[in-house]
């Protein structure tokens, strides 16, 4: 069944390291988004790629990288400027325009700074 | 910029109950509507959705029109089961109010429904 997969589910990060985040999807869509979510401040957009070898900053992007190397493919890596990045990530893919256009989401990382 | 606003929970209710979730939009362009739904410790699953005004999304009881006259976009559901139980939001893309494709959320409703 096509989907997109995150990994790790879990994820534990010492204070000054830099983590990544996976995100492959086979769905074959053509864009990716990274949000991040908070307990009651809902999903805020990290970066987004609509198509390959291309991205563009969210809302939240400082402290964040991505690459968009292969359309399957948009790993997050959340730098030590981050300053507060304990929060659960969620990837999400869709083919836009697409005849059944909708967003689908990937399970999520919890990110927890130790 | 784009936004969406949806009532402040958490809510609940008996089962059985009706359920009502409202939601608005910023008016920009000519979005498509989203309702997603969020199980503890899980990513987000679409429930359903509408792209043009005067449409209604449906899926497992639940309904939302796209209601263009006054950019509101509530949820509804004649009778909640304990299963319903979850947060759920409301969104919007970009689409005519620049952005594109992006997806807006509101900040979430968690619904606990007793037994």
């Amino acid at each position: 069944d096509g989907g997109i997969t995150q990994s790790p589910k879990y994820l534990f990060r010492k204070e000054g390291q830099n983590v990544t985040l996976s995100c492959e999807q086979n769905l074959n869509h053509d864009a990716m988004y990274w949000y991040r979510q908070d307990p009651g401040q809902g999903l805020r957009l990290i970066y987004y790629s609509q198509i390959v070898n291309d991205f563009q900053k969210g809302d939240i992007a400082e402290g964040y990288s991505v690459s968009r190397e292969k359309k399957e493919s948009f790993p997050l890596t959340v730098t030590s400027a981050q300053k507060n990045p304990t929060a659960f990530y969620l990837c999400a893919s869709t083919q836009p325009g697409g005849q059944n256009y909708g967003y689908t989401f990937g399970s999520g990382t919890r990110l927890t700074v130790v | 910029g784009n936004s969406v606003t949806q009532m402040e929970g958490p809510v609940t209710l008996s089962e059985e109950a009706f359920l009502t979730i409202n939601c608005t939009y910023t008016a920009t362009g000519y979005p498509s509507l989203f309702w997603y739904v969020q199980y503890p410790g899980e990513g987000l699953q679409l429930l359903l959705k509408a792209t043009k005004a005067d449409d209604k999304g449906s899926n497992k009881g639940f309904e939302a029109t796209y209601r263009k006259e006054t950019t509101s976009f509530h949820l509804e559901k004649g009778s909640v089961q304990v299963s319903d139980s979850a947060v759920y939001f409301c969104a919007r893309d970009g689409r005519g109010g620049g952005s594109n494709y992006k997806l807006t959320f509101g900040k979430g409703t968690l619904l606990t429904v007793n037994p």
